[in-house]
């Protein structure tokens, strides 16, 4: 079991380019999350996905896109990065979103500079 | 909205001595988690609390939640250079239908 593996687990973009950073879950988990983490401000959550099929806006949703391609696979795409996206990105996934099996197994995460 | 605020922000003790981290919601939570990350790491699940009151441990760690549920905290005695890391909690709304995390609390360990 690898648990929740990302790709890349760096990246340096320069402002205006675009990219996907990929998530896979080989739990069966139904419910799938991007995160991004900034210095002093935790986790906040960019986009989640409930169930197959679904995806919904968190937080932060504003300059990225996300696609859920089937129950393993979650990716999340900047169309145009720009330095303020310059961050730690977590996956993560867990067994179901509403309910007490909420615990989520996050990645390794990417690191990303947006210069 | 909802917000889930934890204090302190950073934590130095000397390797042997205690350490609490407190996590406090606007609202009212149907279960709250509790995660660690190491420097350089990801979030790993420690614990999670449901009902209200409710006491826990692990080893040296005891996670409480508090009889309203709308405050937790994690509380590490004897402390040691491998509990080194920001300690986060998670509180889930009632409802279940969203997950906040509080921002952390990075521990410093001095050998």
């Amino acid at each position: 079991n690898a648990g929740v593996t990302q790709t890349p687990k760096f990246q340096v973009l320069k402002t205006g380019q675009s990219m996907t950073l990929q998530c896979a879950q080989d739990m069966n988990h139904n419910s799938m999350y991007w995160y991004r983490q900034d210095p002093g401000m935790g986790l906040r959550l960019i986009y989640y996905s409930a169930s197959e099929g679904t995806t919904d806006k968190g937080e932060v949703p504003n300059g990225y896109n996300v696609s859920r391609l089937n129950k393993r696979e979650f990716s999340l795409r900047l169309e145009s990065a720009a330095p303020s996206q310059t961050s730690v990105y977590f996956c993560a996934s867990s067994v179901e979103r509403v309910g007490i099996y909420n615990e989520q197994f996050f990645g390794p995460g990417t690191r990303l500079t947006v210069l | 909205g909802q917000q889930v605020m934890q204090i302190p922000q950073y934590q130095h003790v000397q390797e042997g001595e205690d350490f609490t981290t407190y996590c406090n919601s606007s609202t009212t939570l149907s279960n709250i988690q509790w995660y660690k990350q190491r420097p350089g790491g990801h979030p790993v699940f420690l614990i999670q609390l449901v009902k209200s009151g409710e006491v826990k441990k692990q080893k040296r760690l005891t996670f409480q939640f508090g009889e309203a549920k709308k405050n937790s905290s994690l509380h590490i005695t004897a402390t040691q250079t491998t509990d080194v890391g920001t300690y986060f909690c998670a509180g889930v709304n009632t409802g279940g239908f969203k997950t906040i995390f509080g921002a952390g609390t990075r521990l410093f360990v001095k050998a």
